[in-house]
């Protein structure tokens, strides 16, 4: 089945630099969502993004999307330490009208002070 | 603002028993899910809903069960609970195909000793 699999797995970095994470995936979707999780708690929707798009922003996000090559970025500017989380790609195809959502394993982000 | 609630944040249980978890969206939801998340497995759909009494299986539906009675209550039903079903269990919401974003649940984290 297809997924989002998520590049690198960890990334740890200085708070102020910008984060960016990569995510793959094997099949067509409809849109692709970006979503946060900080550490025991549930996920948070970020940004999502339709097939037929190629960039989105919201705030420090910056969010591109390759249908071509099958990929997304997830870029975070000007990183600070809440920013500290893992951060899910999932894909998104619609099946019997709903949609299925498919998550990659993620990228644990951490932020330095 | 939308608001997922799940009946427990930790559950312990004893190999065979049965149990229910609980999940309730105040948004009045179309959608409804089932995850369970695993280290190095990232989220994995267990059972979805798009409508009242409607279920569909999702990627991993052995072992477990679901109702919907309801259109903002989504139970999951362990019915033997096996230690291979200790897991973080996550629900989750959304609105119909026009708002993919879901919504999520803090979680249980369920163990089967």
């Amino acid at each position: 089945s297809q997924q989002g699999e998520e590049d690198p797995q960890a990334l740890s970095i200085q708070e102020g630099e910008n984060a960016t994470m990569n995510c793959s995936y094997k099949t067509s979707i409809n849109n692709l969502q970006w979503y946060r999780q900080n550490s025991g708690r549930g996920l948070v929707h970020l940004i999502l993004i339709r097939s037929n798009e190629r960039e989105k922003h919201s705030g420090r996000l910056r969010v591109t999307l390759d249908t071509s090559k099958k990929s997304s970025s997830l870029l975070i500017t000007a990183s600070r330490a809440a920013d500290t989380a893992s951060y899910f790609c999932a894909t998104v195809t619609i099946i019997q009208g709903a949609q299925k959502l498919v998550f990659g394993q993620g990228t644990r982000l951490t932020i330095n002070p | 603002d939308v608001k997922v609630t799940q009946s427990s944040r930790y559950l312990v249980k004893r190999t065979g028993e049965k149990v229910f978890l609980e999940c309730v969206q105040d948004m009045d939801h179309e959608n409804m899910f089932w995850y369970r998340q695993d280290p190095g497995l990232g989220l994995r759909l267990i059972y979805f809903s798009y409508d009242v009494k409607m279920k569909e299986k999702g990627d991993i539906p052995e072992g477990y069960s679901v109702s919907r009675e309801k259109k903002e209550r989504f139970s999951l039903i362990l019915e033997s609970a096996s230690t291979n079903q200790t897991s973080m269990y996550l629900c989750a919401s959304s609105l119909r195909l026009h708002r993919n974003e879901q919504f999520f649940g803090p979680g249980t984290r369920l163990t089967v000793l």
